[in-house]
């Protein structure tokens, strides 16, 4: 079965900290991960993926399938940073599955 | 392009009324998918349609129908409203499948009292 974990439902940070949001994953095939993030008052969106190996943001997400995680790091938090973020994971035409999310607060 | 509308954007219900949320896209897209948001529980699939025609249960059915009306429109229908319906509901579409970026409505806020 597919799983999503989230250990954190609320992280803080102070501007201009670093940030890593942890993720990891349950799945026996070869999944794809990705960060959607929530941002107050506006849709969940896509953040990044991992086969992009792109950064978004300052953000980046490197897949460790031996640790079967998938954890988003920033070295630099700003303020307008601060939202939900879910991790998720798919597999081919398989729908999304979420982890509980964990909201991110930086503080100024 | 307004990309995926739903409708209502609020409503209150009494336990046991009836109501349909909508959810139309513009995007040309095969996989439509209905989740809910509650605190502490993340995103969770209700049902969704991996292309027109098609519908499939998800994590959380219970209580719930759905009708892919065409390519554009998916529907979810609660045909007995209870308070453990409470939640904000998303609707999303993505090309095909999950593995394909997904798009999100702006969400509705249903309330069960």
């Amino acid at each position: 079965a597919q799983r999503v974990t989230q250990p954190e439902k609320l992280l803080s940070v102070f501007k201009g900290a670093p940030v890593e949001l942890k993720c990891n994953y349950s799945y026996s095939g070869s999944p794809e991960l990705f960060w959607y993030v929530q941002y107050s008052r506006q849709r969940l969106q896509l953040l990044l993926r991992h086969i992009s190996r792109e950064s978004i943001k300052g953000f980046t997400a490197d897949l460790n399938k031996g640790e079967t995680s998938f954890h988003l790091k920033k070295p630099f938090a700003q303020e307008e940073d601060s939202a939900m973020y879910y991790c998720a994971l798919a597999s081919g035409n398989t729908p999304l599955v979420f982890g509980k999310g964990t909201r991110l607060s930086v503080i100024a | 392009n307004a990309g995926v509308t739903q409708t209502p954007k609020f409503q209150v219900l009494k336990t046991g009324q009836s109501m349909t949320l909508q959810c139309a896209q513009d995007m040309n897209h095969n996989s439509m998918y209905w989740y809910r948001q509650d605190p502490g529980m993340g995103l969770r699939l209700i049902y969704y349609s991996a292309s027109e025609g098609t519908t499939d249960k998800g994590e959380v059915p219970n209580g719930y129908n759905v009708s892919r009306l065409n390519k554009r429109e998916f529907s979810l229908r609660l045909e007995s409203a209870a308070p453990s319906q409470t939640s904000v509901y998303f609707c999303a579409t993505s090309s095909f499948g999950g593995s394909t970026e997904a798009f999100f409505g702006q969400g509705t806020r249903l309330t069960v009292v």
